[in-house]
């Protein structure tokens, strides 16, 4: 009965290397997010997704490549990994994007780049 | 853009004791304010929230206030106890399509 699952929950890699995070969401929520936090615990917005279009993107390199096949899921790509990439990648879920849209988090993938 | 500043960043107090996180926020056309908590190695879950509209939100033992003049907000927490020990976040976010701009944390410790 999960409702927004991320796979991996720990990813461990080389830098340069390309690496996919998945999520999806059961809760038929339209609107998905990817979350960054560093090893500070600071937790900034990557991107937001409604029905499968961006409608956020905050200025996040493009080695970053945020994908939607459809609404219950948001996958994250990343090309030419980084030491500065390392952090927790949490994905979210709201019923729609509008501001009093409670927002539930997946589990996070911890990403470690060596 | 939005910015909010949460304080303190690490909060110790007694079982028992309450404990008070502020925030402050710079747009004052921000109108919807979550807090968060996220356990060691957990993810954020949502706690309790308020609207601009509203001065003041209790859920048992959690409380927020909103001061829309100051643009400040507080969560107020009683009769502490150790499982509320974890990171609080506070958030804020506008009108219309809009994304969470959360404050950089406090951690609660709350000690037997």
């Amino acid at each position: 009965d999960t409702a927004v699952s991320q796979t991996p929950k720990y990813l461990v890699t080389q830098m340069g290397n390309d690496k996919s995070i998945k999520c999806e969401q059961n809760l038929g929520h339209d609107t998905m997010y990817w979350y960054k936090q560093d090893s500070k615990k600071f937790l900034k917005i990557m991107f937001s997704y409604n029905n499968k279009e961006l409608i956020i993107n905050e200025t996040v390199p493009n080695r970053f490549s945020p994908k939607s096949p459809d609404k219950a899921h948001l996958n994250l790509h990343i090309n030419s990994l980084e030491l500065g990439d390392s952090a927790v990648y949490f994905c979210a879920s709201s019923q729609d994007g509008s501001y009093l849209a409670k927002q539930f988090f997946g589990p996070g993938t911890r990403l470690t780049v060596l | 853009g939005e910015n909010v500043e949460q304080h303190p960043s690490t909060l110790s107090v007694q079982e028992g004791d309450s404990a008070v996180i502020k925030c402050t926020y710079s747009d004052s056309a921000s109108n919807y304010f979550p807090w968060y908590k996220q356990e060691l190695g957990k993810r954020p879950q949502l706690i309790i929230d308020i609207r601009s509209n509203v001065g003041e939100k209790k859920d048992q033992r959690i409380a927020v206030t909103l001061n829309k003049t100051a643009k400040h907000f507080s969560l107020h927490i009683t009769e502490t106890q150790p499982e509320d020990s974890a990171v609080y976040f506070c958030a804020a976010t506008l009108s219309g399509y809009s994304t969470l701009t959360f404050g950089k944390g406090t951690m609660l410790l709350v000690s037997p």
